[in-house]
């Protein structure tokens, strides 16, 4: 997982402003995933993508966007819209197939100001 | 829909006694079952994982188990220690597309 980098560490955003969250990863992998961590909490699925240029919703993608231009690049957007924004947001890579492994990147925390 | 539980979700042990942190999931269809750690402030990283062709897998001190007919599975780690200390999250993958992560047990090792 050491080939999964996200950036920036730390992000302060206020209110009504959109943000770009940006995970790059070099293991050539084909799937890439976004979730969502809350203090105390589980991980939530937000979006994820097998190919590029192909993306799906996953359980709480309101007020979320992302694109799949390229095969390293998964960046997501947390959009005014998202009514409670501040959080670990964690990307993850896989190779893809019915039983492979996830891998994290180091994550960005959020803080809606 | 797709479903996994976690329990407990804290978890206190001696320094040196075994700790025992269960999931069950709701699709019998699951393949694919691993277990993340997460220190404070840090990424999941994977410790152990098994699929459904096999009921037990080991690795060290870690071990996890499988049950298909009853649809759970379990982490063992055996001769805890204090750096054992973190959050632990297992997950069930559901046909060919996506994880579903537990919430998660908080595990802590009294030295």
């Amino acid at each position: 997982d050491g080939g999964i980098t996200q950036s920036p560490k730390y992000l302060f955003r206020k209110e009504g402003q959109n943000v770009t969250l940006s995970c790059e990863q070099n293991l050539n992998h084909d799937a890439m995933y976004w979730y969502r961590q809350d203090p105390g909490q589980g991980l939530r699925l937000i979006y994820y993508s097998q190919i590029v240029n192909d993306f799906q919703k996953g359980d709480i993608a309101e007020g979320y966007s992302v694109s799949r231009e390229k095969k390293e690049s998964f960046p997501l957007t947390v959009t005014s819209a998202q009514k409670n924004p501040t959080a670990f947001y964690l990307c993850a890579t896989a190779s893809g197939g019915l039983t492979d492994t996830q891998y994290f990147g180091p994550g960005t925390r959020l803080t809606v100001l | 829909g797709e479903n996994v539980e976690q329990h407990p979700s804290t978890l206190s042990v001696q320094e040196g006694d075994s700790a025992v942190i269960k999931c069950t999931y709701s699709d019998s269809a699951s393949n694919y079952f691993p277990w993340y750690k997460q220190e404070l402030g840090k990424r999941p990283q994977l410790i152990i994982d098994i699929r459904s062709n096999v009921g037990e897998k080991k690795d060290q001190r870690i071990a996890v188990t499988l049950n298909k007919t009853a649809k759970h599975f379990s982490l063992h780690i055996t001769e805890t220690q204090p750096e054992d200390s973190a959050v632990y999250f297992c997950a069930a993958k559901f046909g060919n597309e996506k994880l579903t992560f537990g919430t998660g047990t908080r595990l802590t090792i009294i030295p």
